[in-house]
């Protein structure tokens, strides 16, 4: 049981480049959320998905696309990197009726 | 506006002094607060829910206490491997948003 598993772990990117950061979970949880965390911030929600095919904003999805297909996987999508979106980026699962949130280890993205 | 507000920001303690982290918060209609472990390079670790002022949870040297407007994280006797940063998040009142503060960072001296 690998629980929330991040992928890469460290990224730098140039300004304009795209990526996507991989998350994936094998809990069979229904909620997943995305978050940034930034040096005297506390983490900031992006996105969220509360099942398969459904998504919806957080806090700071400006710059940001997410898409779930299945359960497992929920990709964070970046189109044209900018240096505010340097940060630390941690994934996210939680079961429907539980209040416990079970992260990742991180991904630190760096935009030069 | 600030939902969560941890202080202090950091807190350096002599093995075996006992001390506690503060968490205010503002959001109305508490659905729970949340306390969570961070080591350097790792993500967030569950340690307590709380639901309810007067409540209480504790685990090993760690009690969370709960009043109407803030959150005590107590550490009795800490050791070296208690250092880590401590974050105190609450539950949006609907929906899935949770509201995570800024974290207050201990280190235990041996």
């Amino acid at each position: 049981n690998a629980g929330v598993t991040q992928t890469p772990k460290f990224r730098i990117l140039k300004i304009g480049q795209s990526m996507t950061l991989q998350c994936t979970q094998d809990m069979n949880h229904n909620y997943m959320y995305w978050y940034r965390q930034d040096p005297g911030m506390g983490l900031k929600l992006i996105y969220y998905s509360v099942g398969a095919g459904i998504t919806d904003k957080g806090e700071v999805p400006n710059g940001y696309n997410v898409s779930r297909s299945t359960t497992e996987d929920f990709p964070l999508r970046l189109e044209l990197a900018a240096p505010s979106q340097t940060s630390v980026y941690f994934c996210a699962s939680q079961d429907r009726g539980s209040e416990k949130l079970f992260f990742g280890s991180g991904t630190q993205l760096s935009v030069l | 506006e600030d939902q969560v507000t941890q202080s202090p920001e950091a807190l350096r303690l002599q093995e075996g002094e006992s001390s506690s982290l503060n968490c205010s918060y503002t959001v109305s209609g508490l659905r729970g607060l949340f306390w969570y472990r961070q080591d350097p390079g790792k993500g967030p670790e569950f340690l307590f829910t709380l639901y309810s002022a007067g409540e209480e949870k504790e685990k090993e040297r760690l009690k969370a206490t709960l009043t109407k407007k803030e959150s005590f994280l107590h550490i009795t006797a800490p050791k070296p491997e208690d250092s880590a940063t401590y974050l105190c998040a609450v539950q949006a009142p609907t929906g899935n948003q949770f509201y995570f503060g800024t974290g207050t960072s201990l280190t235990v001296i041996p």
